[in-house]
């Protein structure tokens, strides 16, 4: 199985502010099936980038993805108030595994 | 547009079963996988296993092998998710997800159900 430790647990920053989320793997991961999620309190997660650097439909360009093998980032260049939320890493092969998520709180 | 709607809030009592129901509509049910995926109170997301209803090929995580079965049922788009032998540590929401055949990558979540494990 592989391992997803993200890091920070928590970031506390001001809108308008640049957050760097960290994501790294026990293993490589194949294919570069790395997927970033967020979630709001008492919501579903929802996907925001994919292939650890497409942004999925929709998704403001804001949010940036990077990395390869066993580390990956996302970037959310400028915070905005309804960014203010949780951020899970996943990795999508045979046996999914999801990091233990990164809270992006106000400061 | 892509749905999945879950059923409602279960209690239940340790020991015994539960059946979460996740009915698809906008989207041709056969052509993805679906995946369960639970969330404890103020915890991450954990992976439970996904059927293929194309297929009817279901493949679990290692931790819920033996205690959870997936179905799905082509001729209503719903897919089905059982645990037995509840414990309390069972308590959570659990979600149904879209994935592909190939991956688990979900673009579409249900809005989850919420399930008590308590005597």
């Amino acid at each position: 199985e592989i391992v997803l430790t993200q890091s920070p647990g928590t970031l506390s920053l001001s809108p308008g502010e640049r957050a760097t989320l960290s994501c790294r793997a026990s293993q490589s991961i194949s294919s570069n099936y790395l997927a970033w999620y967020q979630q709001r309190p008492g919501q579903a997660p929802r996907l925001l980038i994919y292939g650890a650097s497409s942004r999925a439909t929709g998704i403001p360009d804001r949010f940036s993805g990077s990395g390869s093998g066993t580390d990956f980032t996302l970037t959310i260049s400028r915070l905005e108030p309804e960014d203010f939320a949780v951020y899970y890493c996943q990795q999508y092969g045979s046996s999914p595994t999801f990091g233990g998520g990164t809270k992006v709180e106000i400061k | 547009q892509v749905q999945l709607v879950q059923s409602g809030a279960e209690v239940k009592k340790p020991g015994s079963s539960v059946k979460v129901s996740c009915k698809a509509s906008g989207g041709t049910f056969s052509s993805y996988g679906i995946s369960w995926v639970r969330q404890a109170p103020g915890q991450g997301l954990e992976w439970m296993g996904r059927i293929i209803p194309m297929l009817a090929l279901a493949n679990y995580a290692q931790k819920f092998q033996g205690r959870v079965t997936i179905t799905a049922d082509k001729s209503t788009s719903t897919a089905y998710m059982e645990l037995s032998s509840l414990r309390s540590d069972d308590t959570a929401v659990y979600y149904c997800a879209r994935g592909s055949v190939l991956t688990s990558l979900y673009d579409y979540w249900g809005q989850g159900t919420l399930v008590t494990v308590s005597s």
